[in-house]
């Protein structure tokens, strides 16, 4: 099954609102991504918060951990047009001897101007 | 300068032929992955390399080779190709493998989109 779970599955707003997308997994995590996937272009790794932290800021982004719940929330702010992306959350499992992400499904995020 | 590059950008193909996908990283790092994203996005990872060394291989078909010759290049090479390859296929790279909770992120390249018709 899969580890992450992304919802909303699409997301549609207006500039200058805020999105929050959130992102459920199932197993036990050492750390976990957001990337953001313009449409026809490759992941951009956006920010990376460890299980041993709870919040995390970079620019208009902010992502919270909830490792008791399993669950990880990418909140942008202010946002822009170009924002327009699909949002993945990749979660890195602990215990493994090899490193391997493991994506959602991701969320689609249309900010309208 | 492009951080990680893959060619061909999209190849289109029929059934049944061979094809392989190059790609390149210019950041030094030691790991890469090859990922296929299927028509409803969905993300998954075939294989990474080590230094070369395969260290992940997710249950992938053996019509599906990796080749590494060094550490910047992870190519792809698909034997008999067959309907169900037909999807975009991600190559990427990190700078560190394996030290205990504290991975590293990946650098994506554009993606190679396969259709086999």
């Amino acid at each position: 099954s899969q580890q992450g779970e992304e919802d909303p599955q699409a997301l549609s707003i207006q500039e200058g609102e805020n999105a929050t997308m959130n992102c459920s997994y199932k197993t036990s995590i050492n750390n976990l991504q957001w990337y953001r996937q313009n449409s026809g272009r490759g992941l951009v790794h956006l920010i990376l918060i460890r299980s041993n932290e709870r919040e995390k800021h970079s620019g208009r982004l902010r992502v919270t951990l909830d490792t008791s719940k399993k669950s990880s929330s990418l909140l942008i702010t202010a946002s822009r047009a170009a924002d327009t992306a699909s949002y993945f959350c990749a979660t890195d499992k602990s215990g493994g001897s090899n490193y391997k992400l493991t994506f959602g499904k991701g969320t689609l995020l249309t900010v309208n101007p | 300068d492009t951080a990680v590059s893959q060619t061909p950008k999209y190849l289109v193909t029929q059934m049944g032929n061979d094809k392989s996908i190059k790609c390149e990283q210019n950041l030094g790092h030691d790991t890469m992955y090859w990922y296929k994203q299927d028509s409803k996005k969905f993300l998954k990872i075939m294989f990474s390399y080590n230094n070369k060394e395969l260290i992940i291989n997710e249950t992938v078909p053996n019509r599906f080779s990796p080749k590494s010759p060094d550490k910047a290049h992870l190519n792809l090479h698909i034997n008999s190709l067959e309907l169900g390859d037909s999807a975009v296929y991600f190559c990427a790279s990190s700078p560190r493998f394996g030290l205990a909770g504290f991975r590293d992120e990946q650098f994506f390249g554009p993606g190679t989109r396969l259709t086999v018709l």
